[in-house]
């Protein structure tokens, strides 16, 4: 099974704060991604990464960067945290191995900003 | 602008009866379709999926329609079970392995027992 880690379940940080989010993917994927799901808003993809040290903007990247140093781990940053980054945020990862691949999610960081 | 929608934030259905979910999308260019199913405080985890060459696709309790010249999906869930209660949410892919997904907003079933 794949499994998709996510290091923190919860996370309470100050506004302006420069804050962290890890996840790391046991199966070799390509591919990973970092969204965020807020209520009516369903998921919204950030950014995503295809390979190692390769990344692409998502739909809303802004106030948020990535990092990609190794193939298993996918670091999302938001460099200067503000309230309306308050969210549940998702990793994902999916293989390029066959067509249609399906993405596979962490469990979530539910992420407060005060 | 919202190029998949679910127009239903709920849905409640007797255990054993069916649940019929759906989705509208406004881009012709997708061509690739999932439904993932998420419980509180887990992840979305992957359910079904159809790609455009289809007009369905089938896996034990649930099926997948797709109707390319309605631009419409739906997924039946057959005998709903109380497990079943979820937010589901669609999600479609413009161009095989493309590998990103636009989300839908997602419809909470509640399955009565």
């Amino acid at each position: 099974d794949v499994k998709v880690t996510q290091s923190s379940r919860y996370l309470v940080k100050r506004t302006g704060e420069k804050v962290f989010l890890e996840c790391v993917q046991d199966m070799d994927h390509e591919n990973m991604f970092w969204y965020r799901q807020d209520p009516g808003l369903g998921l919204r993809l950030i950014y995503f990464s295809y390979d190692v040290k390769m990344k692409e903007k998502g739909d809303i990247p802004e106030g948020y960067s990535v990092s990609r140093e190794k193939k298993e781990r996918f670091s999302l940053i938001l460099e200067s945290a503000s309230t309306n980054q308050t969210s549940m945020y998702l990793c994902a990862s999916s293989s390029t191995r066959g067509l249609d691949q399906p993405q596979h999610f962490g469990d979530g960081t539910r992420l407060s900003i005060l | 602008d919202q190029q998949v929608k679910q127009n239903s934030p709920s849905l409640s259905v007797q255990e054993g009866r069916i649940s019929i979910l759906n989705c509208d999308y406004t881009n012709s260019m997708f061509d690739y379709f999932l439904w993932y199913k998420k419980y509180p405080a887990e992840g979305p985890t992957f359910l079904i999926s159809i790609s455009s060459i289809k007009d369905k696709n089938e896996d034990g309790r649930f099926t997948v329609f797709l109707n390319k010249s309605a631009k419409h999906l739906s997924l039946h869930i057959v005998p709903s079970q109380p497990g079943d209660s979820a937010v589901y949410f669609c999600a479609a892919s413009r161009g095989r392995g493309t590998y990103k997904y636009i989300f839908g907003t997602g419809t909470r079933l509640k399955v009565l027992a």
